[in-house]
């Protein structure tokens, strides 16, 4: 199975802030790989799939970089709405696996 | 509105079984893959399988071979997600996920809570 770490595990950062998570993969994934918010008892939001995609909807402030092992998720400008935990999550082959998370709240 | 509605929480003991629903509606049933996704208490999120629902294929993560069923019913346009013996360890939120693509997935039921404990 292909591992997916993160990091920071969390962040607390000030409103307006640019936010950088990162995500690697223990294999190469090519762009296979796709971001998501989770609030506290709620399911998963899509917000970036193969890497950079804006899903449709999502604020442009949100974005995705990378390929092969090393991704990056930068969240420009930091939003009170924006707290929650962060998931990486490849589909390059079966199993499909997710990060750990970042939690992301406001300081 | 295209929506997932997954069935209600709960609670097993531990051997038994468990059988969650997700009913979709707002879009054609057949047209897009439908995976299960479970999520402990304070865990990652955990894949564990997916159907495609055109044809009745599954696939399973090796996690939770021979415990696992994914079926569906194209006539109710709802998805099933079967875990037996069930274990402590079980307990969590299961959720199911859908969209456009087979690797990434817009949209969710909101979860259904499954507690195992004697």
């Amino acid at each position: 199975d292909i591992q997916m770490t993160q990091s920071p595990s969390s962040l607390s950062a000030s409103v307006g802030d640019r936010v950088t998570i990162t995500c690697q993969a223990s294999q190469d994934i090519s762009n296979y790989l796709n971001w998501y918010q989770q609030k506290p008892g709620k399911a998963p939001k899509l917000l970036i799939y193969d890497a950079f995609n804006l899903e449709t909807g999502v604020p442009s402030r949100f974005s995705g970089s990378g390929s092969g092992t090393d991704f990056t998720f930068t969240i420009s400008g930091l939003q009170p709405e924006d707290i929650g935990t962060y998931y990486c999550q490849h589909y390059d082959s079966l199993p499909f696996t997710f990060g750990p998370g970042t939690k992301v709240d406001i300081k | 509105q295209v929506q997932l509605v997954q069935s209600g929480a709960e609670v097993k003991k531990p051997g038994a079984s468990v059988k969650v629903s997700c009913k979709a509606s707002g879009y054609i049933f057949t047209r897009y893959a439908m995976h299960w996704v479970r999520q402990a208490p304070g865990q990652r999120l955990e894949w564990m399988g997916w159907i495609n629902v055109g044809n009745g294929n599954t696939k399973y993560s090796q996690k939770f071979q021979g415990r696992v069923t994914i079926t569906r019913d194209t006539s109710a346009s709802t998805a099933y997600m079967e875990l037996i013996s069930l274990r402590s360890e079980d307990t969590a939120v299961y959720y199911c996920a859908s969209g456009y693509s087979y690797g990434y997935w817009a949209l969710w039921g909101k979860g259904t809570t499954v507690t195992v404990s004697s």
